[in-house]
C-alpha cells in the first residue's frame, strides 16, 4: 500500500535555528514527491517537486532533497513567518492519473 | 490570473441531509481531484477527474460521488450525511500533463454535521 509518513509530528524552532523535517515514503513507483506548506484555515500551496533520487531543489530558505525512500525539507535561519503546516506527497506512477498521497505533515513552530 | 475558487466557504447540515460543494479550476487546467482534511486524519484523497471522466477514486463510501463539466469545473455530491462527515473539503487543479503534477488547492469548503 501506498504511504507516507512524516516526523516529527511538530517542531518548534527558535528564530534562527536551522533543521531538518522528514518524509519517508512507500510507493510502487514515484512519478513525483512534492511538497506543500498550508497555513491555518487555507488551502495547502505549493513549494516544490522532486523527480529523482539525488534531486534537489531550493526556495529562500527552503531546500527539499531526494532519495530513493526519503525526502527531507531543510530549514535554514528560519524566521517567525516560516510557520505553518509541512506537507509531504507523493504521485504514484501506475495510477493513470494524478492521485496524490498525502503524509499528515509536519506542524513548524518558529519563535521570535 | 484566478485561483482556484471553492464555493460555498462554510456550510452547517444536519444529519441525513444531503450537500453539493463546487469549485472552479484554474483557467486551463484540465484536472480536479477533491480531498478531505480532518485534524485526526490530514489529507484523504476522495477522487481525480480529467476531461470529465473519472481517473482514480479514493477509499471512500458510494455516498461520496462527483463529477466534472465539459468547462472542467467541478462538484462534488455527500449524501445522508453522518457526523464523521465534518471536515475541510479541498478542491485542487492541475496542468496534469508530463512534468506538472503539482496541485493548486482553494481554500476550502468547510463542512459542519450537526
Amino acid at each position: 500500500e501506498d504511504q507516507v509518513t512524516q516526523s516529527p509530528e511538530a517542531l518548534r524552532l527558535q528564530e534562527g535555528e536551522s533543521s531538518s523535517l522528514n518524509c519517508s515514503y512507500t510507493v510502487s513507483g514515484l512519478r513525483g514527491l512534492f511538497w506543500y506548506r498550508q497555513d491555518p484555515g487555507k488551502g495547502p500551496e505549493f513549494l516544490f517537486t522532486l523527480y529523482s533520487a539525488g534531486e534537489e531543489k531550493e526556495k529562500e530558505r527552503l531546500k527539499a532533497t531526494l532519495t530513493k525512500k526519503e525526502s527531507f525539507l531543510h530549514i535554514t535561519a528560519p524566521k517567525p513567518e516560516d510557520s505553518a503546516t509541512y506537507l509531504c506527497a507523493v504521485q504514484p506512477d501506475y495510477t493513470g492519473g494524478f492521485k496524490t498521497i498525502f503524509g499528515a505533515g509536519t506542524r513548524l513552530f518558529v519563535k521570535a | 490570473k484566478a485561483g482556484v475558487t471553492q464555493t460555498p466557504r462554510y456550510l452547517i447540515k444536519t444529519r441525513g441531509q444531503q450537500v453539493t460543494l463546487s469549485c472552479s479550476p484554474i483557467s486551463g487546467h484540465r484536472s480536479v481531484s477533491w480531498y478531505q482534511q480532518t485534524p485526526g486524519q490530514g489529507l484523504q484523497f476522495l477522487f481525480e477527474y480529467f476531461s470529465e471522466t473519472q481517473r482514480n477514486k479514493g477509499n471512500f463510501p458510494g455516498r461520496f460521488s462527483g463529477r466534472q463539466f465539459s468547462n472542467s469545473r467541478s462538484e462534488m455530491n455527500v449524501s445522508t450525511l453522518e457526523l464523521g462527515d465534518s471536515a475541510l473539503y479541498l478542491c485542487a487543479s492541475s496542468l496534469a500533463g508530463p512534468g506538472t503534477g503539482e496541485l493548486f488547492f482553494g481554500e476550502g469548503s468547510r463542512l459542519t454535521v450537526l
